[in-house]
């Protein structure tokens, strides 16, 4: 069975302290992974997607890797704008579901 | 260029009610996801249709039914609403069957409370 897990669960940052979420998964042929934000009571918002290990991508602050076992999204610098749920999902095979993650609750503090 | 429009915003019902939720896909879409997201989880899929057929179904029970119209739009049905219902329902689009581009794009969700 396809599982996402990440970790911490919580996270706690003073603006402008760099750290990274983890977003650890079993599935059977990874299709892509893909990182979203999510604001409190509002839809996941699109961040990233990850095709194979050892791939990255940019975004202003946000940095995503890719391994086979795990991938990490970096945040550089925070503010406190970036404060939201970081959600991390899987797509195993063409064409079948996105298996979410618990997401990490990420709060940066002015 | 119009993202996943849902609606309704907000509903309440009660137990044993039925609901419908429904969903627009972002322009250029043809492939809507539905999924149940409940307070401080992950979402949870329920099911994915293409070409007006349902292609792939999660682990939630027959109340849960949908269907997608000729223009790609869709609806989520809910029978005998059940208290542990409530949650967040998401509607997710992409461009099915095409390798690379079926990223999915969420819509703001419906909230269902159901007293």
């Amino acid at each position: 069975e396809d599982q996402v897990t990440q970790s911490p669960e919580a996270l706690r940052l003073q603006e402008g302290e760099s750290s990274s979420l983890n977003c650890s998964y079993t599935v059977s042929g990874l299709r892509g992974l893909f990182w979203y934000r999510q604001d409190p009571g509002k839809g996941p918002e699109f961040l990233f997607t990850l095709y194979s290990a050892g791939e990255e991508k940019e975004k202003e602050r946000l940095k995503a890797t890719l391994t086979k076992k795990e991938s990490f999204l970096h945040i550089t610098a925070p503010k406190p704008e970036d404060s939201a749920t970081y959600l991390c999902a899987v797509q195993a095979n063409y064409g079948q579901n996105f298996v979410f993650g618990p997401g990490t609750r990420l709060s940066v503090l002015p | 260029d119009a993202g996943v429009t849902q609606s309704p915003t907000h509903l309440i019902k009660t137990r044993g009610q039925q609901v419908t939720l429904r969903c627009s896909p972002k322009s250029g879409h043809d492939t809507v996801s539905w999924y149940q997201q409940a307070l401080g989880q992950g979402p949870q899929f329920i099911f994915q249709y293409y070409e007006e057929e349902e292609r792939q179904r999660g682990n939630f029970p027959d109340r849960f039914s949908g269907h997608q119209f000729p223009n790609y739009s869709s609806e989520l049905n809910v029978n005998a609403l059940l208290l542990g219902d409530s949650a967040l329902y998401l509607c997710a689009s992409s461009l099915g069957l095409v390798p690379l581009l079926d990223t999915q794009y969420f819509g703001p969700g419906t909230r269902l409370t159901v007293l």
